[in-house]
């Protein structure tokens, strides 16, 4: 199975920071890779497909890039709601891992 | 409006039984591949099982398999995820997901989530 790994764990932003998050495949993955946001209680949301096609009604702020191994998701300035945690999730083949998850906390 | 809504989730004990179900609506549903994804309680998410559109082409993680089997009937726009021999460590909030598109390429609608507890 292909494993993600993201980094950093956990991170402690300003409103208005720019922050990015990286995800690192344990293997080739092309550009099978999607990123959501998770906020406490409720389901994850899409925020990047493909690694870096923004989903429909996604605030441009969020950007994503990288393809083969290395891939990372941009916040371009960090707003109130945007704290949460966020996983990668490849789709090259099965099983369809996720990686660990990044906290995303106000400092 | 494009809607997944899961139901079934339990207390059950440990070597148990149960069958989630995932109502789904606004869209068509047998176009669609469809998975299950688990995250236990304060922990991340983990891809579970993935079915074809057509019901014939199924996956399970290493995890489950032999123990999970997943379905859909088209006909009810419904998917299920039958658990058998139930562990504590499938203890979690259970989701069904939709496919974005026919590739496959991410999971863009999520059910609210059905709480499955396994103990004794």
């Amino acid at each position: 199975a292909i494993q993600l790994t993201q980094s950093p764990s956990s991170l402690s932003a300003s409103v208005g920071d720019r922050v990015t998050i990286t995800c690192r495949a344990s293997q080739g993955i092309s550009s099978a890779l999607a990123w959501y946001q998770q906020k406490p209680g409720k389901p994850p949301k899409l925020l990047i497909y493909d690694a870096s096609s923004l989903e429909s009604g996604v605030p441009s702020r969020f950007s994503g890039s990288g393809s083969g191994t290395d891939f990372t998701l941009t916040i371009s300035s960090l707003q109130p709601e945007d704290f949460a945690t966020y996983y990668c999730q490849q789709f090259n083949s099965y099983p369809f891992t996720f990686g660990q998850g990044t906290r995303l906390d106000i400092k | 409006e494009v809607q997944l809504l899961e139901s079934g989730g339990d207390l059950v004990q440990p070597g148990g039984s149960l069958r989630l179900s995932c109502a789904a609506s606004g869209f068509t549903f047998s176009s669609y591949a469809m998975s299950w994804v688990r995250q236990a309680p304060g922990k991340g998410l983990e891809w579970v099982s993935a079915i074809s559109g057509s019901g014939g082409t199924t996956y399970h993680a290493d995890s489950v398999k032999g123990r999970f089997t997943i379905s859909r009937d088209n006909s009810k726009n419904t998917l299920y995820l039958q658990m058998n021999s139930l562990r504590a460590e499938d203890t979690a909030v259970y989701y069904c997901a939709k496919y974005r598109t026919i590739r496959r390429d991410a999971f863009d609608i999520w059910g609210q989530g059905t709480m499955v507890t396994v103990s004794s």
